[in-house]
């Protein structure tokens, strides 16, 4: 069991370029969430899975941002058209059914 | 809707001291409750849950917490405190079926001091 993992640790683009997170849960686990952390809050809801199918969306934060998880294994994170209300740290977390989550280390996006 | 309130941004406690950390929620029906704590640079770590059954639970770290639906409160706690303990907490609510997304506080800063 090596953990949820989270590709890149860090990204620094530009305003308006479009950005991809790659997430890879625990190997059993079922369940994939996305959040975000603003600095000074806790994480926040974005996007769940249950293996392939997204169950949850609409508190995405808009339609520049999209989940995937093709075959219910790894996810990505797409934003389109950053924004400097984008930089945050993106954070995935996996589990088993309703059994406690588990969180990756954060992607920290920087938009300049 | 689920809310978490945590009232203390910041607490700096002296190394060896009791600590506690206050969470108060908002949930309509029993919650899923979780303590989770990040260190700079490091993901969030489960401290501990609250599901069902016995109100005080013990987890990682030598942390417990309990439960108190009168007060809608679920402290954390731990006896004596070590400078390693420094770092960011936060408290969280689940709903107990369906999916199962996560409502977080906005974190209390836990500083020691030696």
């Amino acid at each position: 069991d090596t953990g949820v993992s989270q590709d890149p640790r860090h990204k620094i683009t530009k305003r308006g370029q479009n950005v991809t997170f790659r997430c890879d849960p625990i190997s059993e686990h079922n369940r994939l969430y996305w959040y975000r952390q603003t600095l000074g809050q806790g994480p926040e809801f974005l996007t769940y899975f249950q293996n392939e199918a997204q169950l949850e969306k609409s508190r995405l934060l808009s339609d520049r941002f999209s989940a995937e998880r093709p075959k219910g294994s790894f996810s990505t994170l797409e934003i389109q058209r950053t924004e400097q209300g984008d930089s945050a740290m993106y954070l995935c977390a996996s589990s088993l059914g309703l059994d406690e989550q588990y969180f990756g280390p954060g992607t920290r996006l920087t938009v300049t | 809707a689920q809310s978490v309130t945590q009232p203390d941004i910041h607490i700096t406690v002296s190394e060896g001291a009791s600590l506690e950390l206050r969470c108060n929620y908002s949930y309509g029906a029993t919650p899923y409750l979780f303590w989770y704590v990040q260190s700079p640079g490091q993901g969030l770590q489960l401290l501990l849950k609250y599901f069902s059954g016995d109100t005080l639970v013990q987890g990682i770290k030598g942390f417990e917490a309990e439960f108190k639906r009168s007060q809608s409160s679920f402290n954390l706690r731990k006896p004596s405190v070590h400078w390693s303990d420094a770092a960011e907490y936060f408290c969280a609510v689940g709903a107990n079926s369906g999916y199962s997304t996560l409502t977080f506080g906005k974190g209390t800063m836990l500083l020691v001091s030696p």
